[in-house]
C-alpha cells in the first residue's frame, strides 16, 4: 500500500534555529514529490516539486532534497512567519489512475 | 491572475442530506482534483478529472461522485451525509492529469450535524 510518513509530528524552534523535516515514502511508482505549506483553515500553498533522486530546490529560507526513499525540507534561520503545517505528497499511479498521497504533516512553530 | 476558487466557503448540513460543492480552476488548467481533509490529517484524494473524464479515484464510497464541465469547472456531490463526512473539502487544479503540480483552492468547510 502507498504510504507517506512525515516526522516529527510537531516541531518547536526558536527564531534563527535551523532544522529539517523528514518525509519518507513507500509507493509503487513515484512520479513526483511535492511540498506544500498550509496555514490553519486554508488550502495548501505549493512550495516545491522534486522528480528524481539527487534533485534539490531552494526558495528563501527553505531547501528541499530528494533521495530514493525520502525527502527533507531544510529550514535555515526560520522566522515566526514560517510557522505553519508542512505537507509532503507523492504522485503515484494505481489501477484506478493517478493519485496524490499526502502525509499527515509536520506542525512547525517558530518563536521569537 | 485568479487562483482556484471554491464555493460555498462554509456549509452546515444534517445527516442523510445531499451536498454539492463547486470549484473553478486556474485559467488554462484542464484538470481538477478533489480532496477531503479531516482535522489533524493530511488531505485524502477523492477524484481527479481531466477534459471531463475521470483520471483517478481514491478509496471513497459510492456516495461520493464528481463531474467536470466543458469550461473545466467541477462539482463534487456527496449523498446520504454521515457525521464522518465533516471535513475541509479541497479542490486543486493543474494543467494536465499527469505529474504536473496541483494548486489548491481555499476549501469548503462542511459540517454535518
Amino acid at each position: 500500500e502507498d504510504q507517506v510518513t512525515q516526522s516529527p509530528e510537531a516541531l518547536r524552534l526558536q527564531e534563527g534555529e535551523s532544522s529539517s523535516l523528514n518525509c519518507s515514502y513507500t509507493v509503487s511508482g513515484l512520479r513526483g514529490l511535492f511540498w506544500y505549506r498550509q496555514d490553519p483553515g486554508k488550502g495548501p500553498e505549493f512550495l516545491f516539486t522534486l522528480y528524481s533522486a539527487g534533485e534539490e530546490k531552494e526558495k528563501e529560507r527553505l531547501k528541499a532534497t530528494l533521495t530514493k526513499k525520502e525527502s527533507f525540507l531544510h529550514i535555515t534561520a526560520p522566522k515566526p512567519e514560517d510557522s505553519a503545517t508542512y505537507l509532503c505528497a507523492v504522485h503515484t499511479y494505481d489501477e484506478y489512475g493517478n493519485k496524490l498521497v499526502f502525509g499527515a504533516g509536520t506542525i512547525l512553530r517558530v518563536k521569537s | 491572475d485568479a487562483g482556484v476558487t471554491q464555493s460555498p466557503t462554509h456549509l452546515i448540513k444534517t445527516r442523510g442530506q445531499h451536498v454539492t460543492l463547486r470549484c473553478s480552476p486556474i485559467s488554462g488548467h484542464k484538470s481538477v482534483s478533489w480532496y477531503q481533509q479531516v482535522l489533524g490529517q493530511g488531505p485524502q484524494f477523492i477524484f481527479q478529472y481531466y477534459e471531463k473524464e475521470e483520471r483517478g479515484r481514491g478509496n471513497f464510497p459510492d456516495r461520493f461522485s464528481a463531474r467536470q464541465f466543458p469550461n473545466y469547472s467541477s462539482e463534487l456531490n456527496v449523498n446520504a451525509l454521515l457525521l464522518g463526512d465533516s471535513a475541509l473539502y479541497l479542490c486543486a487544479s493543474s494543467t494536465d492529469w499527469g505529474t504536473d503540480t496541483q494548486y489548491f483552492g481555499p476549501g469548503t468547510r462542511l459540517t454535518v450535524l
